[in-house]
């Protein structure tokens, strides 16, 4: 039973380019979300969080989107780097770090 | 200032015997929750300790414990080890309570089950 939900394994985009990470939850409980990147070999590092009172949440090159009616977030890199390249965690919790639920990843690739 | 450090970083076990990992969290962080991540998949919340008190459990079983310190480190103990049981072991410490302060991250211990 997903509660979090990440559709897509992995995405390819051009340095320079947008990069759209998609996020899906299924628990209406979850008020608070969260990204996190991970290189291979260290663990996760958190990156940008949501609440579920605001929809746009945005820290410099790195802005997330929340749909609470659709129960969809996602994750915009603008422009996208060859440093992003890491897998993407989605996460959520029904309370501020407590219990954090993990979706699956996303392998960004960032192609020259 | 030092970050979340696990230790061991890797492990090797067989079935039936019991392990030990062990996580110091950021100096001042009084929360640490430990984390299974299997590969390909994404870090599985298993305890999440404040202030030396379980505040949460995940879909666990009773193989695995934990407990945390006067010193806010913790350990994160399996009993019985499976093969299933092989994964890498995340720990996070956060200040905890209600802060927003977000979790971090130690660079886990990579158990292996022969």
């Amino acid at each position: 039973d997903q509660q979090v939900k990440q559709n897509s394994p992995s995405l390819s985009v051009q340095e320079g380019r947008i990069s759209i990470l998609n996020c899906d939850y299924t628990n209406s409980m979850f008020d608070y979300f969260l990204w996190y990147k991970k290189y291979p070999a260290e663990g996760p590092t958190f990156l940008i969080s949501i609440s579920s009172i605001k929809d746009k949440n945005e820290d410099g090159r790195f802005t997330v989107f929340l749909n609470k009616s659709a129960k969809h977030l996602s994750l915009h890199i603008v422009p996208s780097q060859p440093g992003d390249s890491a897998v993407y965690f989605c996460a959520a919790s029904a309370v501020p770090w407590d219990k954090i639920i993990f979706g699956k990843g996303t392998r960004l690739h960032i192609l020259p | 200032d030092a970050g979340v450090t696990q230790s061991p970083t890797h492990l090797i076990k067989t079935r039936g015997q019991h392990v030990t990992l062990r996580c110091s969290p950021i100096s001042g962080h009084k929360s640490v929750s430990w984390y299974q991540q299997v590969l390909g998949q994404g870090p599985q919340f298993i305890f999440q300790y404040y202030e030396k008190e379980e505040r949460g459990r995940g879909n666990f079983p009773d193989r695995f414990s934990a407990r945390q310190f006067p010193n806010y480190s913790s350990e994160l103990n399996v009993n019985a080890l499976l093969l299933g049981d092989s994964a890498l072991y995340l720990c996070a410490s956060s200040l905890g309570g209600f802060s927003n302060q977000p979790q971090h991250f130690g660079d886990g211990t990579r158990l292996s089950i022969l």
